[in-house]
């Protein structure tokens, strides 16, 4: 399968500052990436696809001006999260869509905003 | 939208013994299930996946069942041991979402030494 590497595992952040995430396809090209957002006991959160030369397509109720994504190389998304404030708090983790519609996740970023 | 279902959400074996989860789905469309593992602080990792055209898959000690007319499928593991405690996810993808991933809301299995 994709190996998916995601960094930083996490961060800590004032309020209003801006964090970014990035995550990298090691071994696959990656068209479409997908990021997702997971609370404590939750369940996984689809947030938003990135497609790789395009424009990301974006969940209902998640802010692209929030969540601001690229994905310029086959290899390598971004999710920044902008004017970060302390309910973006989360575990935020980035998937590669590979072969036969096989899904691979990153290792996550915890992102604690204070 | 789909929505996956799935039971137990704690389930609590000795080590051994076998460990079964169940989902189910709404989406007769749906064609793909995964399964994933999740330890704590981690991304999910994919353990086994069926398709639609197939009723059962096993991988050594995983298993997974698919009764497309129920629309439910299980994950099953048999001779659990303590590294198999993680929560574990199912999955299946939804047509009216371009085929995207629906999430069950996982199901935190802990294996008693």
């Amino acid at each position: 399968g994709a190996v998916v590497s995601q960094h930083p595992s996490r961060v800590i952040c004032k309020s209003g500052t801006s964090v970014k995430i990035e995550c990298r396809s090691l071994d696959f090209q990656a068209t479409t990436m997908f990021w997702y957002r997971q609370f404590p006991k939750q369940s996984l959160m689809l947030m938003a696809t990135s497609n790789e030369g395009s424009k990301a397509t974006y969940e209902q109720g998640v802010e692209k001006d929030k969540f601001l994504i690229n994905h310029a190389s086959l290899t390598l998304s971004t999710l920044t999260v902008t004017s970060a404030h302390p309910e973006d708090s989360s575990f935020y983790i980035c998937s590669v869509k590979g072969f036969n519609e096989k899904l691979f996740f990153g290792s996550g970023t915890q992102l604690s905003v204070l | 939208g789909e929505n996956v279902e799935q039971h137990p959400s704690t389930l609590s074996v000795q080590e051994g013994d076998s460990a079964v989860i169940k989902c189910t789905y709404s989406d007769s469309a749906s064609n793909y299930f995964p399964w994933y593992k999740q330890e704590l602080g981690k991304g999910p990792q994919l353990i086994i996946d069926i398709r639609s055209n197939v009723g059962e898959k096993k991988d050594q000690r995983i298993a997974v069942t698919l009764n497309k007319t129920a629309k439910h499928f299980s994950l099953h593991i048999t001779e659990t041991q303590p590294e198999d405690s993680a929560v574990y996810f199912c999955a299946a993808n939804v047509r009216s979402n371009d085929y995207k991933l629906s999430f069950g809301a996982g199901t935190t299995v802990t294996v008693r030494a």
